[in-house]
């Protein structure tokens, strides 16, 4: 069964360091998003994706952040400079449309980790 | 205003009884999805089942059934015959149609289930 992969599992970085965080969405999908989740905290959506341009932020996506489909198989986001408050679990998801009756299909995360 | 309300935190509840986990939504789009993940110890969002806002029947994956009341504007989940690997998080979510505007998902907070022995 096709999923969503995301890579690294863990990241560990120095503050202010940058980061880039990989998710390769299922193959079919159209829509791709990050979402990320605070420990012990819901899960909160940043950024969503479609046809090579940002369709939707939050205002958790600031300057720092920025997402991009180098090819036609990676999703990535970066943080440019990391802070402390960054440290989340980040989940890529894709799916096939956009609406109300298309599920997300989420990546199992990676763990980001902030000194 | 879109928003998803899970007043239970926590739950527990013994191995093979069944348990309902509450949500509560709140959107002004005629169309919309309401979708349950289950997230393990280990983190990973499990898709668990959807329910149409148009849908007549409620959705049934399994053990997994969601108790969509449209007028109360409830959508509870509702699991049989819990088994110990049923223990996680739980969250509610729905995602508006087009007519918002938004693709985005919306979630509660999540209710930890327990099940016990």
């Amino acid at each position: 069964e096709p999923e969503v992969t995301q890579t690294p599992s863990h990241q560990v970085t120095q503050m202010g360091q940058e980061v880039i965080l990989r998710c390769v969405p299922i193959s079919n999908h159209l829509y791709f998003y990050w979402y990320r989740q605070i420990l012990g905290q819901k899960v909160e959506f940043l950024v969503s994706f479609y046809n090579n341009e940002i369709s939707e932020k939050s205002e958790i996506f600031d300057d720092q952040f920025s997402v991009e489909r180098p090819d036609g198989s990676n999703f990535t986001l970066k943080i440019r400079s990391t802070k402390l408050e960054d440290s989340a679990m980040y989940f890529c998801a894709s799916s096939v449309g956009p609406g109300g009756i298309d599920t997300q299909y989420f990546g199992p995360g990676t763990r980001l980790t902030v000194l | 205003a879109q928003k998803i309300t899970q007043t239970q935190p926590g739950m527990f509840v013994q191995e093979k009884e069944a348990v309902t986990l509450d949500c509560t939504y709140d959107t002004s789009d005629p169309s919309y999805g309401l979708f349950w993940y289950k997230q393990p110890s280990s983190g990973e969002m499990i898709f668990l089942i959807y329910q149409g806002s148009y849908d007549q029947q409620n959705a049934t994956e399994g053990r997994y059934s969601l108790n969509f009341q449209k007028a109360r504007k409830s959508a509870n989940l509702v699991i049989s015959a819990s088994q110990l690997g049923d223990s996680a998080m739980y969250f509610c979510a729905m995602r508006a149609g087009l007519a918002s505007g938004t693709y985005k998902y919306i979630f509660g907070t999540g209710t930890r289930l327990k099940v016990l022995a």
